[in-house]
């Protein structure tokens, strides 16, 4: 069975930092590429980034360049995106996924709140 | 930046063909995928690359492409498709996913 489990999500200030995680299980994670997606209460999904399987391709939505850096432990069968100057926007259900295969975990939720 | 264009809303009544269209700003365009979102659930992809149908979606759910355009088809649709559908494609280095805005069908 595939599961997709992301966790790291809860309340932040705004300008401070959080880090998200992903575990991996039931397909070959080091075959794949992955991406994070988010999808901000009463929106439309938005794809945040994504890593191609070996690390070699990385890509950012314009509105997380600079703030927002993906990775990847093929070892540990692990995505995880590093959030930093986080902002009210960026609040939202961030959800880890290979797109390829349409594997969705269910979400973790970032709050950015004062 | 690459765009994907959906119509906010489309409605049907039950039994009825919907069509869900989906354009892209510029060629080229890689594939087309499609998911469909209920409330409180994760995405679940009901059509890849284009018109491919992943096992356990039913076969009245059908994908097409002309040009820049793709087309999301339900065929006979039930009261369970109610939904929220996105198409998804890349830019043409494949590195750069896109999301269209969403289309909420509705089951009159």
């Amino acid at each position: 069975e595939v599961q997709l489990v992301e966790s790291g999500g809860g309340l932040v200030q705004p300008g401070r930092s959080l880090r998200l995680s992903c575990a991996a299980s039931g397909f070959t994670f080091d075959d794949y590429a992955m991406h994070w997606v988010r999808q901000a209460p009463g929106k439309g999904l938005e794809w945040v980034s994504g890593i191609s399987w070996n690390s070699g391709s990385i890509g950012y939505a314009d509105s997380v360049k600079g703030r927002f850096t993906i990775s990847r432990d093929n070892a540990k069968n692990s995505l995880y995106l590093q959030m930093n100057s986080l902002r009210a926007e960026d609040t939202a259900l961030y959800y880890c996924a290979n797109l390829k295969l349409g594997y969705w975990g269910q979400g973790t939720l970032v709050t950015v709140s004062s | 930046s690459y765009e994907l264009t959906q119509p906010p809303s489309v409605s049907v009544s039950p039994g009825q063909t919907a069509r869900i269209t989906c354009s892209a700003d510029a060629l080229p365009k890689q594939y087309a995928y499609w998911y469909q979102q209920k409330p409180g659930q994760a995405p679940v992809l009901v059509i890849y690359k284009d018109s491919e149908r992943p096992s356990g979606i039913p076969e009245r759910f059908s994908g097409s492409s002309s040009g820049t355009t793709v087309t999301l088809t339900i065929s006979g649709v039930q009261a369970e498709d109610e939904a929220d559908y996105y198409c998804q494609s890349a830019d043409s280095s494949g590195t750069l996913v896109v999301f269209g805005g969403g289309t909420k069908l509705t089951v009159l």
